[in-house]
């Protein structure tokens, strides 16, 4: 029983390099999202989905582009790397919406050098 | 744009002790989410409130929503090592976006 998973756990980068946080989730899940946690903010949404096909962004999408080709995978993608994207970042899915419980991954912690 | 403040933001006590913890607002949702987070985890949900007045108890935790659905408290009895973690409040919002709102979190430490 997987849930959510997020690859890779760590990455360290250096400024200007790009890579993609992947997310799969094995429930069926319509909404996915991925957010960022950074120490005393909580979690900020960065994009969200609410089915394949369909993206939309959340409060802090700059630098980050997403898209949802499958309802299981939901990949995060660094244009270009900051050190202000340093951050830990989560992705999570839930089954018809907000207001249902939300199912994270356990986090890629990402520096940027 | 709608807020959640939790206070405190950090509380450190002695095992056995009770303790509350609030997440507040100016604004009204339409259902709030409780969850704990533990070190190198994700948030893991403990609980949905959707009534105002609503409580619900799980097992030494004690959730209410209030009346006006503007805030919610998290009381521990008797609180255990086992209890350690990051509290996180998430609120369902009743703006165009019904997007979750969350808290920055509770660091709780329960000293044995």
């Amino acid at each position: 029983n997987a849930g959510v998973t997020q690859t890779p756990k760590f990455q360290v980068l250096k400024t200007g390099q790009s890579m993609t946080l992947q997310c799969a989730q094995d429930m069926n899940h319509e909404y996915m999202s991925w957010y960022r946690q950074d120490p005393g903010m909580g979690l900020r949404l960065i994009h969200y989905s609410v089915g394949a096909g369909i993206t939309d962004q959340g409060e802090v999408p700059n630098g980050y582009n997403v898209s949802r080709s499958t309802t299981e995978d939901f990949p995060l993608r660094l244009l270009s790397a900051a050190p202000s994207q340093t951050s830990v970042y989560f992705c999570a899915s839930s089954y018809l919406g907000w207001g249902q419980p939300q199912h994270f991954g356990d986090g890629t912690r990402l520096s940027i050098l | 744009t709608q807020l959640l403040e939790q206070s405190p933001q950090f509380l450190s006590i002695q095992e056995g002790e009770n303790l509350t913890v609030y997440c507040n607002s100016s604004s009204v949702f339409s259902s709030l989410q409780w969850y704990r987070q533990e070190p190198g985890e994700g948030p893991v949900l403990l609980v949905t409130v959707v009534t105002g007045g609503e409580v619900k108890k799980l097992k030494r935790l004690t959730f209410q929503f209030g009346d006006a659905r503007k805030d919610s408290s998290l009381h521990i009895t008797a609180a255990q090592p086992g209890d350690t973690g990051l509290y996180l409040c998430a609120g369902v919002g009743t703006d165009s976006n019904y997007q979750l709102i969350w808290g920055a979190g509770t660091k709780l430490i329960i000293k044995p």
